[in-house]
């Protein structure tokens, strides 16, 4: 099936500093999403982008879905232990309610 | 509270058996999916169904079935075919307004004794 390469695999950062994922896909996808896991619970949508070009802000969170729409990122700024997480892209092929597609995810730990 | 409920939290499963998750939703969406995730990887699609009495066969199907009678649930049998049943499963829903985007339930983890 479709892949989408999502990195890093994983970070270590400092408590107040700004995180910054991406995902890249060889297929062009209508719609990206991101979503945050915590361990042995299900994923939350973060953020959801629809326009090529799009950016759209959550707080401290701020995503992109890129113009050639192959690609979108995630930033997440001054971060705070609770950021602690696994970050996963999703991309939609088609409209509607059609599945997604995932990244394997970033797992980000915050050192205080 | 709307949202979506999977049961039970955790599932053990003796060889050669068969064994149902529960998946119910109570947002009126119309369609309804599986994915299962296992440690360090993304989600992979099962099985979805986006109206009453169908459903498809996602990437990774074999092993599996489902049943969509009622709109608000959507059951997932795992059977003695599927081989490596361990993992986490989960259910998402989304509707048909605009956005269509996907809600996920706190999934099911399944381990085999």
């Amino acid at each position: 099936g479709q892949q989408l390469n999502q990195s890093p695999q994983s970070m270590f950062i400092q408590e107040g500093e700004d995180v910054s994922m991406n995902c890249t896909s060889s297929s062009i996808f209508n719609t990206w999403l991101w979503y945050k896991q915590d361990p042995g619970e299900g994923p939350v949508l973060l953020i959801a982008l629809y326009k090529a070009g799009e950016l759209t802000s959550n707080g401290r969170l701020t995503a992109q879905f890129g113009i050639t729409r192959k690609d979108s990122f995630l930033n997440i700024s001054a971060s705070i232990p609770s950021d602690v997480g696994i970050y996963f892209c999703a991309g939609q092929l088609f409209r509607g309610n059609t599945p997604l597609v995932f990244g394997k995810g970033t797992r980000l730990s915050v050192i205080a | 509270d709307g949202g979506i409920t999977q049961s039970p939290k955790y599932l053990f499963r003796k060889e050669g058996q068969n064994v149902t998750l529960s998946c119910e939703q109570n947002l009126n969406h119309d369609a309804m999916y599986w994915y299962r995730q296992d440690p360090g990887q993304g989600l992979r699609l099962i099985y979805y169904s986006q109206i009453v009495n169908d459903f498809q066969k996602g990437d990774i199907a074999e092993g599996y079935s489902v049943s969509r009678e009622k709109k608000e649930s959507f059951p997932l049998t795992v059977t003695s075919a599927q081989k490596n049943p361990t993992a986490f499963y989960l259910c998402a829903s989304s509707g048909t307004g605009v956005p269509e985007t996907q809600y996920f339930g706190p999934g099911t983890r399944l381990l085999v004794l």
